[in-house]
């Protein structure tokens, strides 16, 4: 199986600041990554997926990067509703697997 | 719109089963790969079947292959998980969802039900 290892585990930052999350696939997975938000309580929400592109109606500060083994993923002029946990997702081969979350709290 | 409403969660000894339906509308059902993730309670996502369009081919996930079995009923818009020999670790939310890309397999997961709970304990 593919391991995503997801980095920080938890973050906390302004209203305004840029944010980064990273992830590592355990081999090549050439860009085939996901990015989701879930706010507490609430089903995941797909935000970037190919490693870069941006999902219909998701806000453009939100972004993707990467390919290969590692992965990033940003978020610019944090807003108060980009509170929750962000995971990556890799497509590359069965079994699809997740990485283990990005608590993002707002200071 | 598309709507996935989740349902059949409930209180399961060890041992037991369990069948979860998902209704499905707003979009064409039968041409998209259809999937259950499931989120253990404080813990992150598990990707656990899929099945795709046409409902002749079937994925799993290791933790659950030979106990659960995924289907579809196109004509009812309707996704199954049957779930048996459960597991105490087997309790989670579990979520229906949708695949956008048209491939047999899932590559991601562009609508999502509100989830339904599977507790697994004596």
């Amino acid at each position: 199986d593919i391991q995503m290892t997801q980095s920080p585990s938890s973050l906390s930052a302004s209203f305004g600041d840029r944010v980064t999350i990273t992830c590592q696939a355990s081999q090549d997975i050439m860009h085939y990554i996901n990015w989701y938000q879930q706010k507490p309580g609430r089903a995941p929400k797909l935000l970037i997926y190919d490693a870069s592109d941006l999902e219909k109606g998701v806000p453009s500060r939100f972004s993707g990067s990467g390919s290969g083994t590692d992965f990033t993923f940003t978020i610019n002029n944090l807003q108060s509703e980009d509170l929750g946990t962000y995971y990556c997702q890799q497509y590359h081969h069965l079994p699809l697997t997740f990485g283990g979350g990005t608590k993002v709290e707002i200071k | 719109e598309v709507q996935l409403l989740e349902s059949g969660g409930d209180l399961q000894q060890p041992g037991g089963s369990l069948r979860l339906s998902c209704a499905a509308s707003g979009f064409p059902f039968s041409t998209f790969a259809m999937s259950w993730v499931r989120q253990a309670p404080g813990k992150g996502l598990e990707w656990v079947a899929s099945v795709n369009g046409n409902g002749q081919h079937t994925y799993y996930a290791e933790s659950v292959r030979g106990r659960f079995s995924i289907s579809r009923d196109n004509s009812k818009n309707t996704l199954t998980l049957q779930m048996s020999r459960l597991r105490p670790e087997d309790t989670a939310v579990y979520y229906c969802a949708k695949d956008p890309t048209k491939n047999p397999r899932p590559f991601r997961f562009d609508s999502w039900g509100q989830g339904t709970l599977v507790t697994v304990s004596s």
